[in-house]
């Protein structure tokens, strides 16, 4: 079956600007989170939906937002963008909330320039 | 926050069995240890997670100390492709698909 997809796979933006991410979960996965990768913080956790429903969320300003779909699939949007929201942008899906593996996306890179 | 410890990068032989040793003394009674590995550019990949029992899979093996303040994970047979670097993260289980990333082990493989 399908893996987790991520669009798009690169994308260069300008500070200020605003961008959305995608990410497709695995079919019949409800729990999709995202994750922020930077070579000075590492892997670092934003949120993540469960239902449509954000249950948990980082430590990331109020410019990182996401929102899930009733298919389960999930945008992220970053506004205002910043030099240092370079980074790359990874999805993961997991089958249910508890002692379950999460599946990872290839990611999006995101540049800001 | 993480709440492991990890060496920071280590080599083995291609062939022989890697041993990554993973710290979690404040480990609580709920929480389980999962390992994931990052091969570079690449999304996490799922490895194997444990509560007090040792865990053996198709990839590797888990053995958690009977005081679970400490794991190992276990690649039998560690091939050039096994480059990568290692996260070993505890979580509390019904808490949702959050995972706390630490700095990882970066094992090389060599020839």
């Amino acid at each position: 079956k399908a893996g987790v997809t991520q669009t798009p796979r690169y994308l260069i933006k300008t500070r200020g600007q605003q961008v959305t991410l995608s990410c497709s979960p695995i079919s019949g996965h409800r729990s999709v989170s995202w994750y922020q990768q930077t070579p000075g913080q590492g892997l670092q956790f934003l949120f993540e939906y469960f239902s449509e429903t954000q249950r948990n969320k980082g430590n990331f300003p109020g410019r990182f937002s996401g929102r899930q779909f009733s298919n389960s699939r999930s945008e992220m949007n970053v506004s205002t963008l910043e030099l240092g929201d370079s980074a790359l942008y990874l999805c993961a899906s997991s089958l249910l909330d508890w002692e379950t593996e999460a599946f990872f996306g290839q990611g999006t890179r995101l540049t800001v320039v | 926050d993480a709440k492991t410890t990890q060496p920071t990068s280590m080599d083995c032989a291609e062939g022989r069995a890697a041993n990554l040793p993973c710290n979690h003394s404040t480990i609580s009674g709920n929480e389980y240890v999962y390992w994931y590995r990052q091969i570079h550019s690449q999304g996490p990949q799922y490895i194997i997670h444990g509560l007090k029992n040792n865990e053996t899979n198709e990839m590797a093996s888990l053995i958690i100390t009977e005081d679970r303040k400490s794991s190992t994970l276990i690649l039998p047979h560690a091939t050039l492709r096994d480059t990568a670097v290692y996260y070993c993260i505890v979580r509390v289980a019904n808490t949702g698909n959050q995972f706390y990333f630490g700095t990882g082990t970066s094992l090389t493989v060599i020839p």
